[in-house]
């Protein structure tokens, strides 16, 4: 499969704390994003990385991709409730058709 | 600016019954891709329109189908619904062909679908 797949699954934090999610890849990729969605609604754009990219932050948010390790990670930082949410990564890759693939999520938990 | 738009909200259909799922895309959105989510997955990418015609397909069968119009706004056929095809089932827009060209993707509510 060529899915990202995120690690960890769930993820339980109290407000204030960081939190770090990762997804990891197995072809090489075009871009890669980042997507939160809760619970059973549409997902939010959080934010892309291109593959010529190492690092990007928007606001509390910072990415980061490592194209030889085939990984990516986000950080949330000074964690707030409303940051409870599924986290998703997505990458697009030449050798798929660039298609979409999404990984399974990571179910965050910010506890007030 | 709305954004992406998706309709119905929620549909129950049975076994063996054909639906069809409509997309607005966001303004300024030329291209429109669908995606099943079952519970608790990823999204699964389901094909791609752009120019009224499909670009990419996922790995799904011929029940699914689809259609682009003129204005953007595309449609999701499913025939012959099977118990599996119970999902939430997602509409993304974007300038364009978002894997190429790394542009953003934009997603709709999504359209919960229920197969008795």
């Amino acid at each position: 499969s060529q899915q990202g797949e995120e690690d960890p699954q769930a993820l339980s934090i109290q407000e204030g704390e960081n939190a770090t999610m990762n997804c990891s890849y197995k072809t090489s990729i075009n871009n890669l994003q980042w997507y939160r969605q809760n619970s059973g609604r549409g997902l939010v754009h959080l934010i892309l990385i291109r593959s010529n990219e190492r690092e990007k932050h928007s606001g509390r948010l910072r990415v980061t991709l490592d194209t030889s390790k085939k990984s990516s990670s986000l950080l949330i930082t000074a964690s707030r409730a409303a940051d409870t949410a599924s986290y998703f990564c997505a990458t697009a890759s030449p050798n798929t058709g660039n298609q979409f693939y999404f990984g399974t999520g990571t179910s965050l938990t910010v506890i007030p | 600016d709305a954004g992406v738009t998706q309709s119905p909200t929620h549909l129950i259909k049975t076994r063996g019954q054909q639906v069809t799922l409509r997309c607005s895309p966001k303004s300024g959105h030329d291209t429109v891709s669908w995606y099943q989510q079952a519970l608790g997955q990823g999204p699964q990418f389901i094909f791609q329109y752009y120019e009224e015609e499909e670009r990419q397909r996922g790995n799904f069968p011929d029940r699914f189908s689809g259609h682009q119009f003129p204005n953007y706004s595309s449609e999701l056929n499913v025939n012959a619904l099977l118990l599996g095809d119970s999902a939430l089932y997602l509409c993304a827009s974007s300038p364009g062909l978002a894997g190429a060209l790394g542009n953003e993707q934009f997603f709709g509510p999504g359209t919960r679908l229920t197969v008795l």
